[in-house]
C-alpha cells in the first residue's frame, strides 16, 4: 500500500503570511494528488487536483506543485478563513489514501 | 448544484452492522462521469477512505476494511449505501458520502455530504 505523510502536522502563522505544506508519498504517484481544506465541523472542500490544478472558485492564493513523491500546497497572503486543516489525497483508479492532515492555526 | 445527504442511525451496538444511505439530489448516480464514495473521520482525527462504487455496481474497498464493508447502489432511488459489519468502538466516526470524478488523473472527491456521526456503544 502507498502511504502518505504530511509535514508539519501543525503550522502557526498570521494573517498575511505565506505558508507551505508538504505531502510525501511512499512511492511514485505521478501527479495524481489532490488537496482539501476542512474547517471545524464541516465537510472537506476540494482545492486542487492533479497536483497543481486549481478547482473552480478556489482563490488564486492557493497553489500546488510537485510530482512523483513530493508535493506542496502553498497559501499566500493568508486570510482568516484559511485557518483550517489541510489534507492531501493520493488517488488512482481503484483506491484512495488521505494524508494525516496539517492544522494551520493562528 | 448536486447535493449529497447521509442518513441512518446515529447509534449502533458493538458487533452489529452499521448501515448508512446517501441520497443524491440535483444529479444522477447513474452518471458514468462519477464514482460514489464513503469516507470516515473518527472524532479529532483524520480522513479515512472506506470505498467507492460505480454506477455499474463495481466496487473498490480499503484493504483495512475489506471483509467487513459492502457498498451498494440503487439507481432507481438515486442512492448508494454503506454496510459495515461487526462494528466496535473504533468505528465511531463522522461518515461522509462523496462524489468522485471518474476522469483519469482527476479522481478527486469534488462534492461531499455534510457528514453524519455514528457512535458505536452499548
Amino acid at each position: 500500500d502507498i502511504q502518505m505523510t504530511q509535514s508539519p502536522s501543525t503550522l502557526s502563522a498570521s494573517v498575511g503570511d505565506t505558508v507551505t505544506i508538504t505531502c510525501r508519498a511512499s512511492q511514485s504517484i505521478s501527479n495524481w494528488l489532490a488537496w482539501y481544506q476542512q474547517r471545524p465541523g464541516r465537510a472537506p472542500k476540494l482545492l486542487i487536483s492533479k497536483a497543481a490544478h486549481l478547482e473552480r472558485g478556489v482563490p488564486s492564493r492557493f497553489s500546488g506543485s510537485g510530482y512523483d513523491t513530493e508535493f506542496t500546497l502553498t497559501i499566500s497572503s493568508l486570510q482568516p478563513d484559511d485557518f483550517a486543516t489541510y489534507y492531501c489525497h493520493r488517488y488512482e483508479g481503484d483506491s484512495d489514501t488521505f494524508g494525516p492532515g496539517t492544522k494551520l492555526e493562528i | 448544484q448536486e447535493q449529497l445527504q447521509e442518513s441512518g442511525p446515529g447509534l449502533v451496538k458493538p458487533s452489529e452492522t452499521l448501515s448508512l444511505t446517501c441520497t443524491v439530489s440535483g444529479g444522477s448516480v447513474s452518471s458514468g462521469s462519477y464514482y460514489w464514495g464513503w469516507i470516515r473521520q473518527p472524532p479529532g482525527k483524520g480522513l479515512e477512505w472506506i470505498g467507492n462504487i460505480y454506477y455499474s455496481g463495481r466496487t473498490y474497498y480499503s484493504p483495512s476494511l475489506k471483509g467487513r464493508v459492502t457498498i451498494s447502489i440503487d439507481t432507481s432511488k438515486n442512492q448508494f449505501s454503506l454496510n459495515l459489519n461487526s462494528v466496535s468502538a473504533a468505528d465511531t466516526a463522522v461518515y461522509y458520502c462523496a462524489r468522485r470524478k471518474a476522469a483519469a488523473e482527476f479522481y478527486c472527491f469534488d462534492q461531499w455530504g455534510q457528514g453524519t456521526l455514528v457512535t458505536v456503544s452499548s
